[in-house]
């Protein structure tokens, strides 16, 4: 079935350095892709998304390239913040129903 | 807009009592309300999903007698856990999507911490 794979954590960066959290997904057609963020002790935020191949999702920095060629969704963000420290999840929903798969998260901690 | 709470944020409760737990949606008719739940460290499990004014479907592997929901209405969902045991202890967090939405993209709520003693 449909399922989204990203890379695991944790991740460790300095504050200003580039952020790369590399998604990639399984599924038939053209699925709808998020990634939401999760601070500690919250629910979930939606940060960026993309419907259509090639579409670039992009907020408050972090951007990422729905890309049908490589069946991926990686985020990235070209200098984080110690208020970015966070889990960070992939996500899709099929083109065919409304269930939303979710990756297994990715922990970032930027440190000052 | 697309504003989705849950109530209460938080609640510890003794072994063998039930508790509810409730999804709103503030601005917007959700016709269709998920529930998951999650481990710490963990990614979200959904547990079931509900239309309103139709029976929940549920996940396989979830008990929908001992998680009960209900979806009376275009703006509330409700999740009731019961005779709560501790290993029942986790965060459950709800979404909702509804008609007119661009896309089929689900809202979340905050989220519930439940801890049973």
């Amino acid at each position: 079935g449909d399922s989204v794979t990203q890379m695991e954590g944790p991740v460790t960066l300095s504050e200003e350095a580039f952020l790369t959290i590399n998604c990639t997904y399984t599924a038939t057609g053209y699925p709808s892709l998020f990634w939401y963020v999760q601070y500690p002790g919250e629910g979930l935020q939606l940060l960026l998304k993309a419907t259509k191949a090639d579409d670039k999702g992009s907020n408050k920095g972090f951007e990422a390239t729905y890309r049908k060629e490589t069946t991926s969704f990686h985020l990235e963000k070209g200098s984080v913040q110690v208020s970015d420290s966070a889990v960070y999840f992939c996500a899709l929903i099929p083109n065919n129903n409304n269930d939303m798969r979710f990756g297994a998260g990715t922990r970032l901690t930027v440190k000052p | 807009g697309a504003v989705v709470s849950q109530h209460p944020s938080r609640v510890i409760c003794k072994s063998g009592t039930s508790v509810k737990i409730e999804c709103r949606s503030l601005d917007f008719q959700a016709t269709t309300m998920f529930w998951y739940r999650q481990f710490p460290k963990q990614s979200l499990m959904l547990m079931a999903t509900s239309n309103e004014g139709s029976k929940a479907t549920y996940e396989q592997g979830v008990e929908k007698d001992k998680f009960l929901i209900n979806h009376a209405s275009l703006t509330l969902s409700t999740l009731t856990v019961t005779s709560a045991h501790p290993e029942d202890s986790s965060f459950y967090i709800c979404s909702a999507r509804g008609p007119g939405l661009v896309t089929n993209e689900q809202f979340f709520g905050p989220g519930t911490r439940l801890t049973v003693l």
